[in-house]
């Protein structure tokens, strides 16, 4: 596709359940970067995938977070045993050069996450 | 540790007239700096960036941003505003080698006609 791409847009789960968000990078781009976006808050940097290199997690919030990338392609953040301050916009990001240069990053429209 | 401010939360502008958006940072070391806008229900979109070289950076949509290391702000301007401008605008910097991009809280701009 043209950009990067996110599903579901909107989720809705119960406190307790887990949750698994989608992100599709453009096609190409070799990093992949997850945020938080909280009502009233900037973005909240969670973790960066480089290729094949070991992921930067120095930003996951807790150990019920992770996410994985396959193939270095889609990436999957799971969250674990939801809990209401989870509630956010989670968006990815993907671009072409390596982090730590002047690259673009490139933001999908983001998933809707409500923990009731 | 790096670090972005945008101490207004609210910017409004009368359609016509030019526009600030304010940013400050702190870096250890020489930054990027990255404004990015988002529009209602849609995702972040890049505007423009600082690497090196000329202090005064041109992007899209017509806004542009001076690079002022002595007081260490990125400021986002346009000479005359538009309603379809009106938007989120988060400012971001990254420390040269780091991984991770750190954004301000956002600044709302209004602009009225």
């Amino acid at each position: 596709g043209a950009g990067v791409s996110q599903s579901p847009s909107n989720k809705v789960t119960e406190k307790g359940k887990d949750v698994e968000l989608r992100c599709d990078p453009i096609s190409g781009h070799t990093a992949l970067y997850w945020y938080r976006q909280s009502l009233g808050q900037g973005l909240e940097f969670l973790i960066y995938f480089q290729g094949n290199s070991a992921p930067d997690k120095s930003g996951l919030p807790s150990d019920r977070f992770s996410a994985e990338r396959t193939g270095g392609s889609v990436s999957t953040l799971t969250i674990q045993r939801t809990q209401q301050e989870d509630s956010a916009v989670y968006l990815c990001a993907s671009s072409l050069v390596p982090a730590g240069g002047p690259d673009t990053q490139y933001f999908g429209p983001g998933t809707r996450l409500t923990v009731l | 540790a790096q670090s972005v401010a945008q101490p207004e939360d609210q910017v409004n502008v009368a359609e016509g007239n030019p526009l600030t958006v304010k940013c400050t940072y702190s870096v250890s070391g020489n930054p990027y700096l990255f404004w990015y806008v988002q529009y209602p229900n849609r995702g972040l979109q890049f505007l423009l960036k600082y690497i090196t070289g000329d202090n005064l950076v041109k992007g899209s949509y017509g806004f542009e941003a001076e690079f002022n290391k002595s007081q260490t702000s990125f400021h986002l301007k346009k000479p005359s505003a538009l309603v379809s401008d009106s938007a989120l605008y988060f400012c971001a910097v990254r420390d040269r080698g780091n991984n991770d991009m750190r954004f301000g809280a956002g600044t709302r701009l209004t602009v009225k006609p």
